[in-house]
């Protein structure tokens, strides 16, 4: 079955630490992977994007990511975070055929204390 | 650029009843799709549409819920008769495709069923 999972449920972190949250799916097939952050009372909009090319992505806010295709994984990172990264971030994975759902993780919940 | 509008954006309702989301996708954008996502998980997509017409609507509970695009633009989606597990926070969701484009997300409808 199509999945993804992160493996950090909640992250707590103080300023200026380094990130790395975790995501791995299963999905047979082609992939464009995703992480979406949802700040406090926000929508959810996307952070990064990867379809094909470099494995390592870039995003907004200093975050990048780096697809590992022999691993299935989609891990997220950022050297150096501040409070205001303070969300819940999502990964997600979408088979490259026109059709095919956006199929999200349950979460991450990062908390930056200043 | 406007946003994917959506309303309402709370509601409270018992069980059995039935409600309505209405949700205004960003201009000029062909693909809709409508999410659950409950607490402490990801979004699932119930439906998706391209147009006026379903792509997928695989998750989507037919037996109580249904959607529509009229006109290939604004869409509804309906919960008739409710139970409490449709508590949820309802997501909708625009992109100018389906295959390589953003999903632009709306602010949601978050459903309490007594």
């Amino acid at each position: 079955a199509q999945s993804v999972s992160q493996h950090n449920h909640h992250v707590i972190l103080s300023e200026a630490a380094s990130l790395e949250l975790g995501c791995n799916y299963s999905y047979g097939g082609t992939v464009n992977l995703f992480w979406y952050v949802q700040y406090p009372g926000q929508h959810l909009q996307l952070l990064l994007k990867y379809f094909s090319g470099d494995p390592l992505v870039k995003g907004i806010k200093g975050f990048e990511a780096e697809f590992i295709k022999s691993k299935f994984s989609f891990n997220l990172r950022k050297p150096s975070v501040q409070w205001s990264d303070t969300a819940e971030y999502f990964c997600a994975v979408k088979g490259n055929q026109a059709g095919t759902a956006l199929i999200f993780g349950k979460g991450t919940t990062l908390s930056v204390s200043s | 650029e406007a946003g994917v509008a959506q309303s309402p954006r709370y509601k409270i309702i018992e069980k059995r009843q039935s409600v309505a989301f209405w949700c205004n996708p960003i201009s000029g954008h062909a693909t809709l799709y409508w999410y659950q996502q409950i607490l402490g998980q990801g979004p699932k997509l119930l439906i998706q549409f391209q147009n006026n017409g379903v792509v997928d609507d695989s998750q989507l509970p037919k037996d109580r819920f249904s959607a529509e695009r009229l006109k290939g633009v604004d869409s509804t989606l309906k919960i008739q008769p409710a139970k409490l597990e449709d508590s949820a926070v309802y997501l909708c969701a625009s992109s100018s495709g389906q295959i390589t484009y953003e999903q632009y997300f709306g602010p949601g409808t978050r459903l309490t069923v007594t």
